[in-house]
């Protein structure tokens, strides 16, 4: 089981915009940067979102992410085709030490 | 900047698993650099992080762990002693800055198995 549960599936329609959530706890997502990545299937992993709200350079503006408390989400609008594909989150965690993930999030587009 | 990865993908129970990690396109210094390995239907779970001087830390419910770097070659290493099956995952390496991973290796899938 996931440090940072997230939902395992989602799904939307082209052009629709979809969330996904990230659950976590003080030692992590209260108090570190949550972190969003795309990823798929035999590729590395690809950074979305980083310190919560910013955006890499070449990633669209489609991507968006906001933290409130002890919880994070991504927000995908004008999905497209191209879009379907894992996606967890990360935080560091004063607990561990370390890096903690979300279990990922496979979304569909229908 | 790219992390390519390599390593023996089939080992042995109580064999040790070796894998390196270069980094090409950007400089060493500046950053520190972790290992993570997700199992077949698991999360992906950390395995430690070692910086060019070499400083280190672990996962501690990870035992039998070792990262070395080679900062002449760009490259950083993990070691794990005496593997068993639930050692069996894809085995990322990856570069952080302070308070994000921005860059991933291919991932390299290990199996053991007698």
């Amino acid at each position: 089981q996931s440090v940072l549960p997230q939902p395992p599936s989602a799904s939307g329609t082209p052009g629709q915009r979809v969330t996904i959530s990230c659950s976590g706890s003080g030692s992590n997502v209260g108090t570190n940067s949550v972190n969003w990545y795309q990823h798929l299937p035999g590729t590395a992993p690809k950074l979305l979102i980083y310190d919560n709200i910013q955006r890499p350079s070449g990633v669209p503006d489609r991507f968006s992410g906001s933290k409130s408390g002890n919880s994070a989400s991504l927000a995908i609008s004008g999905l497209q085709s191209e879009d379907e594909a894992d996606y967890f989150c990360a935080s560091w965690d004063d607990s561990l030490n370390g890096w903690v993930f979300g279990g990922g999030t496979k979304l569909t587009v229908l | 900047v790219q992390l390519q990865q390599w390593g023996a993908g089939m080992l042995k129970p109580s064999e040790t698993l070796s894998l390196t990690c270069a980094v090409y396109g950007e400089p060493f210094s500046g950053w520190s650099y972790n290992w993570m390995r997700q199992a077949p239907g698991k999360g992906l779970e950390w395995i430690g992080e070692i910086n060019p001087s070499g400083s280190t830390r672990y996962n501690p419910s990870l035992k039998s762990v070792t990262m070395s770097v080679d900062t002449t070659k760009s490259q950083f290493s993990l070691r794990l002693t005496s593997v068993s099956a639930a050692d069996t995952a894809v085995y990322y390496c990856a570069r952080a800055e302070y308070s994000y991973i921005d860059e991933w290796g291919q991932g390299t899938l290990v199996i053991v198995s007698s």
